[in-house]
C-alpha cells in the first residue's frame, strides 16, 4: 500500500500543551498536505508544505518535512479544546492525493 | 455560503436499492472526487473528474457510477447497494489535479445499507 502512516493513531493531551504528530511515507514527492477532521464533518485542508521546504508555519501550526527520511510532523503550539480532531497527512500518489490513517487528538479542559 | 455541498448528509437504504449522492462546488475549480471513509476512518479515492473528463477511476465495483454534467457538479450512483457500501463518502474540489493545491471537502454522506 502507498498509503502514509502516523503516529501516534491517538493522542491526549491538557489544554495549552503542544501536540506533535508525525507521519512517514513511501515514495518522492512533490508536496505534503495536511488536514483536520472534526467529528462527523469533512476534511479541513491546513497547510501545504513543498518538497523543497523544511519548515512552514501557519498561526499555532508548524510542519516540518525531511524528505531524506520520508518524514513530516505537525506540531500544534498551546492547544485548545477546539483543537480536538483527527489530524491527516497526504501527499500525491500518481496524480491521487493519498491520505494516511490519520492520528486522533483530544485536548482535555 | 457552502464552497462543496452534497446532498443527502444521511442516506438509510435496504439492500439492493439503487441511489444517489450529488456534489456541488461553487469555488470554480476544475477538479473534482469522490472519497469512502470506512469505520477507521481510512479514505480512499474512488473517481476524479477533471473538467468532466473521468482522469481516475479506481478499483471499485461496477455498481458505482459517476457522472459530471458540469465542471461543478460531480453524482455518484450506486446500484445494487451492499452492506459494505456502508461508510462515508465525501465530494472534494481542487483546483486543478494533482496536489499543487490543496482540496475543498463536501461535509460527508453516511450511508447506511441495511
Amino acid at each position: 500500500s502507498q498509503q502514509g502512516e502516523e503516529d501516534p493513531q491517538a493522542l491526549s493531551i491538557q489544554e495549552g500543551e503542544n501536540a506533535t504528530m508525525n507521519c512517514s511515507y513511501k515514495t518522492s514527492i512533490n508536496n505534503l498536505q495536511w488536514y483536520r477532521q472534526n467529528s462527523g464533518r469533512g476534511l479541513v485542508h491546513l497547510i501545504l508544505i513543498r518538497s523543497n521546504e523544511r519548515e512552514k508555519h501557519s498561526g499555532r501550526l508548524r510542519v516540518t518535512l525531511d524528505t531524506s527520511k520520508k518524514s513530516s510532523s505537525l506540531l500544534i503550539t498551546a492547544s485548545r479544546a477546539a483543537d480536538t480532531a483527527s489530524y491527516f497527512c497526504a501527499h500525491n500518489q500518481g496524480g491521487k492525493l493519498i491520505f494516511g490513517q490519520g492520528t486522533e487528538l483530544s485536548v482535555k479542559p | 455560503d457552502t464552497a462543496v455541498s452534497q446532498t443527502p448528509k444521511y442516506l438509510v437504504t435496504q439492500m439492493g436499492n439503487d441511489k444517489s449522492i450529488k456534489c456541488e462546488q461553487n469555488l470554480g475549480h476544475d477538479t473534482m472526487y469522490w472519497y469512502k471513509q470506512d469505520s477507521k476512518k481510512f479514505l480512499k479515492i474512488m473517481f476524479s473528474y477533471n473538467n468532466k473528463e473521468l482522469i481516475i477511476n479506481e478499483t471499485v465495483p461496477n455498481r458505482f457510477s459517476p457522472k459530471s454534467p458540469d465542471k461543478a457538479h460531480l453524482n455518484l450512483h450506486i446500484n445494487s447497494l451492499e452492506l459494505g457500501d456502508s461508510a462515508v463518502y465525501f465530494c472534494a474540489s481542487s483546483q486543478a489535479p494533482g496536489d499543487l493545491y490543496g482540496y475543498t471537502f463536501g461535509s460527508g454522506t453516511r450511508l447506511t445499507v441495511v
